[in-house]
């Protein structure tokens, strides 16, 4: 049981490129999201997902852009990086709710130059 | 939307002491709180949560209370070891599908020898 999977690690990127993060769970969660971590400030909500189909924005949406074709994967899409962008990012998926998320994944860590 | 303050944002103190971190949110319809402690380098893993309905919980080392009046809980660690040092978030949200989890921005806890 892997739990909520992140790919890349790490990336580095030049302003204007674009690129996806991607994030797999299998526990068969109805409830993903993506965070993103800066120092300081804690996690913010950039989307959110409640089910195959179904997105919404969070609280720093703009720039990036999801998709949620199956049950198990949300992936995360960013259209023109920015420096702005440079941040840690975490997937998480819960049960029970967008906000009440049970499991993180190992984050991936990106720069944008 | 909802508002989540964490203090202090760093604490030291001495093993085997213990340690309290506090937290207020904003918005009185808020009914879970969860805790989330965060190693260096590593994934935010949820340690304990409270929902309104109760006043405290414990889980061995850890306890979290919850006063519903004055909009403030708080993180408990007795007998404080050097491998609870890390960052400790505290959160917020109304539980049902997409309402989201507002994070504070952090307490750094250093455990000394």
């Amino acid at each position: 049981n892997a739990g909520v999977t992140q790919t890349p690690k790490f990336q580095v990127l030049k302003t204007g490129q674009s690129m996806t993060l991607q994030c797999a769970q299998d526990m068969n969660h109805e409830y993903m999201s993506w965070y993103r971590q800066d120092p300081g400030m804690g996690l913010r909500l950039i989307h959110y997902s409640v089910g195959a189909g179904i997105t919404d924005q969070g609280e720093v949406p703009n720039g990036y852009n999801v998709s949620r074709s199956t049950t198990e994967d949300f992936p995360l899409r960013l259209l023109s990086a920015a420096p702005s962008q440079t941040s840690v990012y975490f997937c998480a998926s819960s049960y029970s709710g967008v906000g009440q998320p049970q499991h993180f994944g190992d984050g991936t860590r990106l720069s944008i130059l | 939307g909802e508002n989540v303050e964490q203090h202090p944002s760093t604490l030291s103190v001495q093993e085997g002491d213990s340690a309290v971190i506090k937290c207020t949110y904003s918005d009185s319809a808020s009914n879970y709180f969860p805790w989330y402690k965060q190693e260096l380098g590593k994934r935010p893993q949820l340690i304990i949560d409270i929902r309104s309905n109760v006043g405290e919980k414990k889980d061995q080392r850890i306890a979290v209370t919850l006063n519903k009046t004055a909009k403030h809980f708080s993180l408990h660690i007795t007998e404080t070891q050097p491998e609870d040092s890390a960052v400790y978030f505290c959160a917020a949200s109304i539980t049902g599908g997409g309402n989201k989890l507002t994070f504070g921005t952090g307490t750094q806890l250093k455990v000394e020898l």
